[in-house]
């Protein structure tokens, strides 16, 4: 089975703290990605890389970066906390396959990070 | 613009009645479509896409060219079907894994 774990389920800092939220998979998968999953308005994708050392914005990349150093491992840095970055957040990834008929599209999700910022 | 709308934030029913979850698409190529499901307490995960033209745990998708839908459906809702969905969408030749989600539906099947 395809995991997808994150380190913190659940975290509290405040304003203007620097947030760090790991996502490790071991599946070797290429793509990885950040999700922000707030009521009413589904999963927004806020950066997702399909390599080592690259990254890619998403649709809401505003208040975040991305670090994705070694194949497995993808953090999304919080540079300072605000309080409109409450939410939960869920690393997923997927095989590679650009332009591939064959790639079925299917994300694995980690169980997710709650963070709460005060 | 790609889009994903699902109209409902909440759906209730009671147990054994049908069940259908409304998702609607804007896109203007082909998409792939999906339905990931979320149980409480536990990780959002794949229930079905509509290439596989499957039915997993009782529920069916058709996709709808023409009225750009990707409806939900399930003859007789279970307890255990509480949870919440998403729909979402691949666009074709899009680099693999960058779905567009719904803003979800919440399933409620009471006994």
């Amino acid at each position: 089975d395809v995991k997808v774990t994150q380190s913190s389920r659940y975290l509290v800092k405040r304003t203007g703290e620097k947030v760090f939220l790991e996502c490790v998979q071991d599946m070797d998968h290429e793509n990885m990605f950040w999700y922000r999953q707030d009521p009413g308005l589904g999963l927004r994708l806020i950066y997702f890389s399909y390599d080592v050392k690259m990254k890619e914005k998403g649709d809401i990349p505003e208040g975040y970066s991305v670090s994705r150093e070694k194949k497995e491992r993808f953090s999304l840095i919080l540079e300072s906390a605000s309080t409109n970055q409450t939410s939960m957040y869920l690393c997923a990834s997927t095989l590679s396959g650009t332009g591939d008929p064959g790639n079925t599209g299917e994300l694995f999700f980690g169980e997710g990070s709650r963070l709460t910022v005060l | 613009a790609q889009r994903v709308t699902q109209p409902e934030k909440l759906l209730s029913v009671f147990k054994g009645a049908p069940v259908e979850l409304k998702c609607n698409y804007s896109y203007s190529g082909s998409p792939e479509l999906f339905w990931y499901v979320q149980y409480s307490r536990q990780r959002l995960q794949l229930l079905l896409r509509h290439i596989s033209r499957e039915s997993i745990k009782g529920f069916t998708a058709d996709l709808n060219k023409g009225e750009t839908s990707f409806h939900l459906k399930k003859p007789f809702a279970q307890e255990e079907d509480s949870a919440m969905y998403y729909c979402a969408l691949c666009p074709l030749y899009n680099q693999g894994g960058k779905l567009i989600f719904g803003q979800g539906t919440e399933l409620s099947v009471k006994p």
